[in-house]
């Protein structure tokens, strides 16, 4: 399997303009999740999906922070207009749920993004 | 809130067992408990799970207490590779309890 997928890898853009972040869970998988880490509050669970549903956003910072998923195989994470703040490495997860055994999350390698 | 603490770095020598703690004192009966591991610049990996019983996998063993309000990751023999930071989690299997929540992790270093 080739895991979970995600592009670009890196990301310089100047602030106010568009950034999207894109990703392709595991085949199979019903359940994508985006994270983003920083040094100063680590991984935080922006969004997470169930069978292409968004079940919780409570972690999505604000309104600049929009994420769908219009399909089972995609997904997109979009911050418009991009701030310096917003400067992460953001992580897409997926699983599959429900998982009354405990089934693991798999993380991509994550898009580095830099706002100037 | 993560629900877990771990130290924050810790330091194990090359081909000996790297014993990490993790205390969870308000996990309930529902949560497992998880760990992973982020090797720098790259995304966190699955190392093993368990909920009550003690596991073993090709990477790690998961030693439960109990109580289970506390565990402990054993790499048998530590290479240099498994130089990284630590993750243990409580994490339940319904509703907003599946999500995870992280903590700082410990940062291992393994040195030769």
């Amino acid at each position: 399997d080739a895991g979970v997928i995600q592009s670009p890898r890196h990301e310089v853009t100047e602030m106010g303009q568009e950034v999207t972040l894109r990703c392709k869970p595991i085949s199979g998988h019903n359940s994508l999740f985006w994270y983003r880490q920083t040094m100063m509050r680590g991984l935080e669970l922006l969004i997470y999906f169930n069978n292409n549903v968004p079940i919780d956003d409570s972690g999505m910072p604000e309104d600049r922070f929009s994420a769908k998923m219009p399909n089972a195989s995609f997904s997109t994470l979009k911050i418009q207009p991009s701030e310096p703040r917003d400067s992460a490495v953001y992580f897409c997860a997926s699983s599959l749920l429900p998982d009354d055994s405990g089934n693991t999350i798999y993380f991509g390698e994550g898009s580095w993004l830099t706002v100037v | 809130d993560a629900k877990t603490t771990q130290p924050p770095s810790m330091d194990c020598a090359e081909g000996r067992a790297a014993n990490l703690p993790c205390n969870h004192s308000t996990i309930s009966g529902n949560e497992y408990v998880y760990w992973y591991r982020q090797i720098h610049s790259q995304g966190p990996q699955y190392i093993i799970h368990g909920l009550k019983n003690n596991e073993t996998n090709e990477m790690a063993s998961l030693i439960i207490t109990e109580d289970r309000k506390s565990s402990t990751l054993i790499l048998p023999h530590a290479t240099l590779r498994d130089t990284a930071v630590y993750y243990c989690i409580v994490r339940g299997n319904a509703g907003n309890n599946r999500k995870l929540i992280w903590g700082l992790g410990t940062s291992l270093a393994v040195n030769p």
